[in-house]
């Protein structure tokens, strides 16, 4: 059983870039969640996917978007991005009532 | 690795000890909680989980406490190893699907040898 995979692991973007994260969930897992976590932080909810929809969302701005694909796995896309976005983010799989499973995370730094 | 939790709360304690970590949640409908761990460089991993109707629930040498009067939750660790030392979070759940997490700000727990 592998595990949350997310890529890159690290990245680099200019300030009103815009940036696509990666993440393939757990196998077996149909819900997919994302959150950001600042240095110093604990995880923030961006928003959850399940069955290919957004099924939640927390307090982000529209500029912040994602999809989920029909295997499952999702990508988090950040337009106009400001240095506040700088972070790492983290995706977590699901399925059902199961605890979540996070990935390592993708380090965005926006200079 | 990047480092978490830089400027958060921290427990030092002597291998071998007992750790204590406590959680204030904000969610009085919350329902459902975990404790996660998290490693510098990695994402929080996690380490129990108990539900609203239960005030106690052990694993293997962990313990979680939840005081729901004062919204209050703790983590025990027995006999803590240098392997423990890392960030821990807990969290509130706003549904029941083990998603959508509210996490709370972190402790660092540093085990001296």
């Amino acid at each position: 059983e592998t595990g949350v995979t997310q890529s890159p692991t690290h990245l680099i973007k200019t300030r009103g870039q815009q940036v696509t994260l990666r993440c393939s969930s757990q196998s077996g897992h149909n819900t997919v969640s994302w959150y950001q976590q600042a240095l110093g932080q604990g995880p923030q909810f961006i928003f959850q996917y399940y069955r290919e929809e957004e099924n939640g969302r927390g307090n982000f701005p529209p500029r912040f978007s994602g999809l989920q694909f029909p295997n499952y796995s999702s990508e988090l896309n950040v337009n106009a991005l400001e240095l506040d976005d700088s972070a790492l983010y983290l995706c977590a799989s699901s399925s059902g009532p199961r605890v979540a499973t996070f990935g390592s995370g993708t380090r965005l730094t926006v200079v | 690795g990047e480092s978490v939790g830089l400027h958060l709360p921290t427990l030092s304690v002597q291998e071998g000890d007992n750790s204590i970590i406590n959680c204030a949640y904000s969610n009085s409908a919350s329902d459902y909680f975990i404790w996660y761990k998290q490693e510098s460089g990695k994402g929080p991993q996690f380490i129990i989980d108990i539900r609203s109707n239960m005030d106690k629930r052990q694993g293997q040498r962990v313990t979680v406490l939840l005081n729901k009067t004062v919204k209050h939750l703790s983590l025990q660790i027995a006999a803590t190893q240098p392997g423990d030392s890392a960030v821990y979070f807990c969290a509130e759940n706003i549904d029941n699907a083990g998603n959508m997490l509210t996490f709370g700000g972190g402790t660092r727990l540093m085990v001296k040898p």
